[in-house]
């Protein structure tokens, strides 16, 4: 049983198109996250959720959009994607805040 | 006040050497500090934590050693094999709070 899934885990789309990314966590927890990992490895917090409500926007494009339709799932829509927007997508969950995260394996997007 | 600094940015070991990797933070508020492993094509996932109140914790061939007066914190690896080859993070976090700040990564490479 995988804690944290993400799917797809491959995108490959031109720019200018919308694409979509969905997370379930199974571990109870409360809170998850979404993170951007560019291709110097760097991590990058953009969304913090809590019981489903969002608690930062690390400013973060608004073409990103969050939604969490119950706490066990966090989906990440992105709009008119840009070449930028290559990178790789994690969602992430914690029991509580600052505490250990579980880490989906990762969505690679490919901006073309 | 919310970096993480960590060094190197990359290390090559023979198998058997002892890898080190060091961080260091700036917000003496921060109560928790994990290092994350994460192999290629995968999510990070702890490896282990340690809290200001002690100087040092050994999880089997992991060790972090914690100087909480020079605001730093580093990971050894003993006896290091091929199969440890992967980037690693540290992060410094607030419990309770959604301030968790990762470093920059370090890819290790252990030579067989």
């Amino acid at each position: 049983d995988t804690a944290v899934s993400q799917t797809p885990k491959y995108l490959v789309t031109q720019m200018g198109n919308d694409k979509s990314i969905k997370c379930e966590q199974n571990l109870g927890h409360d809170t998850m996250y979404w993170y951007k990992q560019d291709s110097k490895k760097f991590l990058k917090i953009m969304f913090s959720y809590n019981n489903k409500e969002l608690i930062i926007n690390e400013t973060v494009p608004n073409r990103f959009s969050p939604k969490s339709p119950d706490k066990a799932h966090l989906n990440l829509h992105i709009n008119s994607l840009e070449l930028g927007d290559s990178a790789v997508y994690f969602c992430a969950s914690s029991l509580s805040p600052g505490r250990e995260l579980f880490f989906g394996e990762g969505s690679r997007l490919t901006v073309l | 006040q919310q970096q993480v600094k960590q060094s190197p940015q990359s290390l090559i070991v023979q198998k058997g050497g002892i890898p080190i990797i060091n961080c260091a933070y700036e917000n003496t508020a921060f109560d928790y500090f994990p290092w994350y492993q994460q192999f290629p094509g995968k999510g990070p996932a702890l490896l282990i934590a340690i809290r200001p109140d002690v100087s040092e914790k050994k999880e089997g061939r992991f060790t972090i050693s914690f100087n909480k007066s020079a605001k730093q914190f580093s990971l050894h690896i003993m006896d290091s094999q091929p199969g440890d080859s992967a980037t690693y993070f540290c992060a410094a976090s607030l419990s309770g709070t959604y301030k968790y700040i990762f470093g920059t990564g370090t890819r290790l490479k252990v030579l067989a």
